[in-house]
């Protein structure tokens, strides 16, 4: 099975810097995703990790670290539209590739 | 077209009606996903179609039956639901199921079951 684990909720400042931590076990790792999803809507793609290091799209980035089971999303100049769960999904070959969510983190960007 | 439509938004139906949720893209993605969202929690996966034959089946009741007549469609027939089965039901597709290949997601359905 998988474990991940992310923080529940995080609040920063317009302007600001924050940086949400994911930690996984799984068998047989294949990808990590960040989706974000605003309330009552769908998730969106924002990014995918599969081997070690920094991706960065725009304001946002995301890291891996595949020996200690860690990703992170880090957003630049937050916005007020930047309010949303950020969710943290792993993908395990060995469960046919399927696409296993952590809780969410809930980022609330404060005026 | 980069989307994934469902249809209905929303459904409310009794524990003795049957209904059916529809998703449909035209992507050319050969893989679609079924994902139930609770309140507050994350999508957690249903079934998996993959070139149109189920491969993946999270030990989902069978009061969910799923139904993928083509590559473009999936539907998920309802029947005898219970209350907890009251959420957001998403679709999902993706090019294939492995890769670098991200889901995309549909709006979703809000179901209640009354």
């Amino acid at each position: 099975g998988q474990n991940i684990d992310q923080p529940t909720e995080m609040t920063a400042t317009e302007g600001a810097i924050v940086q949400i931590n994911c930690t996984y076990q799984t068998s047989g790792f294949n990808g990590l995703f960040w989706y974000q999803q605003h309330a009552g809507e769908a998730p969106t793609f924002l990014s995918y990790n599969v081997l070690d290091g920094l991706e960065e799209k725009g304001r946002f980035s995301s890291f891996l670290s595949r020996s200690k089971g860690y990703s992170y999303l880090l957003l630049k100049e937050l916005q007020m539209k930047d309010s949303a769960s950020y969710l943290c999904a792993v993908r395990d070959k060995a469960a046919g590739n399927k696409l296993t969510f952590g809780g969410g983190t809930r980022v609330l960007v404060k005026p | 077209d980069t989307e994934v439509t469902q249809t209905p938004k929303h459904l409310v139906m009794g524990m003795t009606n049957k209904k059916s949720l529809k998703c449909e893209q035209h992507m050319g993605h050969r893989a679609m996903y079924w994902y139930k969202q609770k309140a507050k929690k994350p999508p957690e996966l249903m079934f998996v179609y993959s070139y149109e034959k189920l491969s993946i089946n999270e030990s989902v009741p069978s009061r969910f039956s799923p139904e993928c007549p083509n590559s473009s469609l999936l539907n998920l027939h309802l029947h005898a639901l219970q209350p907890e089965d009251s959420a957001l039901y998403l679709c999902a597709s993706s090019p294939r199921t492995g890769g670098e290949d991200e889901q995309f997601f549909g709006p979703g359905t809000r179901l209640t079951v009354l």
